[in-house]
C-alpha cells in the first residue's frame, strides 16, 4: 500500500516560518492536498493540487513540491495555527491515502 | 452555502452495526462525490469509501470491504449519503467523517463528524 510520510512535530516561534514535509514513492506524478485540523475540529482544505489555496485560506499558507517530497510552508505562524496538518493523494493501487499527520507547536 | 449535516453519537456493541448519515445541501449534488473519512482517538485519517451519486457507484477500501455499505436518499432540496459499518470491533471506535469531493481527488468540505464508541 501507498505510504505518505511526514515529521510527527515541527516547533516553530510566533512569526517565524513552519516547513511541513510529504514524502511518497513518485510523489512528484501525483496532486498533492494538505489539511489543518485543531483539536475536537473537522479537516480543513488549506492546499489543493501541490501549491493552489482555495478561497478564504491565508496567502501564509503556500504549498511546493519537489521531486519525491511536497512541502507545506506557514509564514508568520500565528498562535491560531497550532494544528495536526495531513497531506493526502490519491494512488492508483492504494485509492485515497492521507499521511501520517504533523502537530504543529507555536512556541 | 455547502452544508454537510451529520447525525449524532452513536454508541454500539461489538458485531453489531452503526449507520450515520450526511445530509447534504447547497450544491448541486451529482456534480461531486461523497467520501467517508474516519479518525481513531489520537489517530490519522484513514479513507473508507466514495460514493457517486451520478450513477450511484460505489468504492471501498480494501480494508473495510466486506463490512461497509454506503448508500443515498434524495429529496427536494437535500441529499442524505449514509454509510452503514458492520461486524463492529472496539477498534472502530472513531470519529466518522463524510467529505465532499470531486473529480481533482481533494476533499474540501466535511462534515462535522459522528462519534460511533463501540464498547460492551
Amino acid at each position: 500500500s501507498y505510504v505518505l510520510t511526514q515529521p510527527p512535530s515541527v516547533s516553530v516561534a510566533p512569526g517565524q516560518t513552519a516547513k511541513i514535509s510529504c514524502g511518497g514513492n513518485d510523489l512528484g506524478t501525483k496532486s498533492v492536498q494538505w489539511y489543518q485540523q485543531k483539536p475536537g475540529q473537522a479537516p480543513v482544505l488549506v492546499v489543493y493540487d501541490d501549491s493552489d489555496r482555495p478561497s478564504g485560506i491565508p496567502e501564509r499558507f503556500s504549498g511546493s513540491k519537489s521531486g519525491n517530497t511536497a512541502t507545506l510552508t506557514i509564514s508568520r505562524v500565528e498562535a491560531g495555527d497550532e494544528a495536526d496538518y495531513y497531506c493526502q493523494v490519491w494512488d492508483s493501487s492504494s485509492d485515497y491515502v492521507f499521511g501520517t499527520g504533523s502537530k504543529v507547536t507555536v512556541l | 452555502q455547502v452544508h454537510l449535516v451529520q447525525s449524532g453519537a452513536e454508541v454500539k456493541k461489538p458485531g453489531g452495526s452503526v449507520k450515520v448519515s450526511c445530509e447534504a445541501s447547497g450544491f448541486t449534488f451529482t456534480n461531486y462525490y461523497l467520501h467517508w473519512v474516519r479518525q481513531a482517538p489520537g489517530q490519522g485519517l484513514e479513507w473508507m469509501g466514495i460514493y457517486n451519486p451520478s450513477g450511484g457507484f460505489t468504492n471501498y477500501a480494501q480494508k473495510f470491504q466486506g463490512r461497509v455499505i454506503i448508500t443515498m436518499t434524495r429529496d427536494t432540496s437535500t441529499s442524505t449519503v449514509y454509510m452503514e459499518l458492520s461486524g463492529l470491533r472496539s477498534e472502530d471506535t472513531a470519529v466518522y467523517y463524510c467529505a465532499r469531493g470531486s473529480t481533482s481527488p481533494q476533499f474540501d468540505f466535511w462534515g462535522q463528524g459522528t462519534l460511533v464508541t463501540v464498547s460492551s
